[in-house]
């Protein structure tokens, strides 16, 4: 397709356990993104990758996430001994080089539960 | 600290009627300012932006305000339509950056 595409769209995990969640943009955007929104909250800025730059991982909440973006395409995000409050929807967006200044696209999320 | 504020959780409006969504932020390093739209289980999406520059800028039935030195700013939704029905999320982005801060999103519901 010719969207923003993550997987799984839904996990159900037990408290300590690893999850990993996929994000394919689209193709040719430079720049990925991942924000996550617990409930009733807004949108909350995770990583960011640009090219082969350095990643901007200032807004990982633990040393538990992590994330990495392979080729400049794919990108993963794992969470090491997830706790109930991992608990959120976690989107993937990628934003071309060009076009409006700072339009994002966004995929459908991967809803994480923690039990 | 919450940069980007939406201050109010929900908002009803009838149908035809026009729809006021407020935004306020803290922070005067942003160069431009964004609407995000979003239905259930779906990403949000682009509705419509305007550069720091700009106090006003319209794109259809979609028009958004820029008021700098209350550093608020405003989406009006004329006429609305059920379809609006969505929750709109407002985002700004720093002049040093592309990460988008985002307020915590107000949830329209247009009645027929």
């Amino acid at each position: 397709g010719a969207g923003v595409s993550q997987s799984p769209s839904n996990k159900v995990t037990e408290k300590g356990k690893d999850v990993e969640l996929r994000c394919d943009p689209i193709s040719g955007h430079t720049a990925l993104y991942w924000y996550r929104q617990s409930l009733g909250q807004g949108l909350e800025f995770l990583i960011y990758f640009q090219g082969n730059s350095a990643p901007d991982k200032s807004g990982l909440p633990s040393d538990r996430f992590s994330a990495e973006r392979t080729g400049g395409s794919v990108s993963t995000l794992t969470i090491q001994r997830t706790q109930q409050e991992d608990s959120a929807v976690y989107l993937c967006a990628s934003r071309a080089g060009t076009g409006v200044p700072g339009e994002l696209f966004f995929g459908e999320g991967s809803r994480l539960t923690v039990l | 600290d919450q940069q980007v504020k939406q201050n109010s959780p929900s908002l009803s409006v009838q149908e035809g009627r026009i729809s006021i969504l407020n935004c306020d932020y803290t922070n005067s390093m942003f160069d431009y300012f964004l609407w995000y739209k979003k239905y259930p289980a779906e990403g949000p999406t682009f509705l419509i932006s305007i550069s720091s520059i700009k106090d006003k800028n319209e794109d259809g039935r979609f028009t958004v305000f820029l008021n700098k030195s209350a550093k608020h700013l405003s989406l009006h939704i004329v006429p609305s339509q059920p379809g609006d029905s969505a929750v709109y999320f407002c985002a700004a982005r720093p002049i040093y950056g592309n990460k988008l801060v985002f307020g915590a999103g107000t949830i329209l519901r247009v009645k027929s």
